[in-house]
């Protein structure tokens, strides 16, 4: 069956650095999403990507934060400047023919900051 | 009012038991929902997705939408310890003003028991 990818598993970064979280999405989906869960509380919209866009980001989704397809197969989630509240889980997922279509995830990153 | 509400929990019930699972939500543009489950350190991995009010079924699970009453269930019949996981419900109003946006419940522990 078809999945989602994300790497790494867990990242370690110290505060203020920058860190790159990678998905690789179901080959044949078009729509790309992240999402982040910080322990003990709700999974939360990041952003959503189509056609090399973003269609919809949340009010975390600030300037700090940048999406990018950089290929035909990755789809990446940066954060510029880690903060201490930064620390999550944070999920990539997609879906293929359009927004209201199900969506399917991978199996996160976890992200601390120091 | 939280936009999604959910009981945590914990559930916990005996193998063979019949489970139902709940959310409440305020917003009535949301118009697809669905039922994820969570399994410690993974990703939510889809169970079932639906589109406005009704029923679906899909083997020993059966997610209800009651639009109305701004409710959603989902069932599980014959409980097996396997079950055993968080269950998340979602919620998007995609192709309104929601570009593939879902919002998420807390999340219900469910353990069943041999």
């Amino acid at each position: 069956e078809p999945e989602v990818t994300q790497t790494p598993s867990h990242q370690v970064t110290q505060m203020g650095q920058e860190v790159i979280l990678r998905c690789v999405p179901i080959s044949n989906h078009l729509y790309f999403y992240w999402y982040r869960q910080i322990l003990g509380q709700k999974v939360e919209f990041l952003v959503s990507f189509y056609n090399n866009e973003i269609s919809e980001k949340s009010e975390i989704f600030d300037d700090q934060f940048s999406v990018e397809r950089p290929d035909g197969s990755n789809f990446t989630l940066k954060i510029r400047s880690t903060k201490l509240e930064d620390s999550a889980m944070y999920f990539c997922a997609s879906s293929d023919r359009g927004f209201d279509q199900p969506q399917h995830f991978g199996d996160g990153t976890r992200l601390s900051i120091l | 009012q939280k936009e999604v509400e959910q009981d945590p929990g914990p559930l916990s019930v005996p193998e063979g038991a019949i489970v139902s699972l709940n959310c409440t939500y305020s917003n009535s543009a949301f118009q697809y929902f669905m039922w994820y489950r969570q399994y410690s350190r993974k990703g939510p991995e889809l169970l079932m997705y639906t589109y406005s009010s009704g029923n679906k079924e899909d083997g020993r699970f059966t997610a209800q939408v009651d639009k109305s009453s701004k409710y959603i269930s989902l069932f599980i019949r014959d409980s097996q310890p396997s079950d055993s996981a968080t269950y998340l419900c979602a919620m998007s109003d995609a192709g309104g003003t929601s570009y593939g946006k879902l919002t998420f419940g807390q999340g219900t522990i469910l353990t069943v028991h041999p």
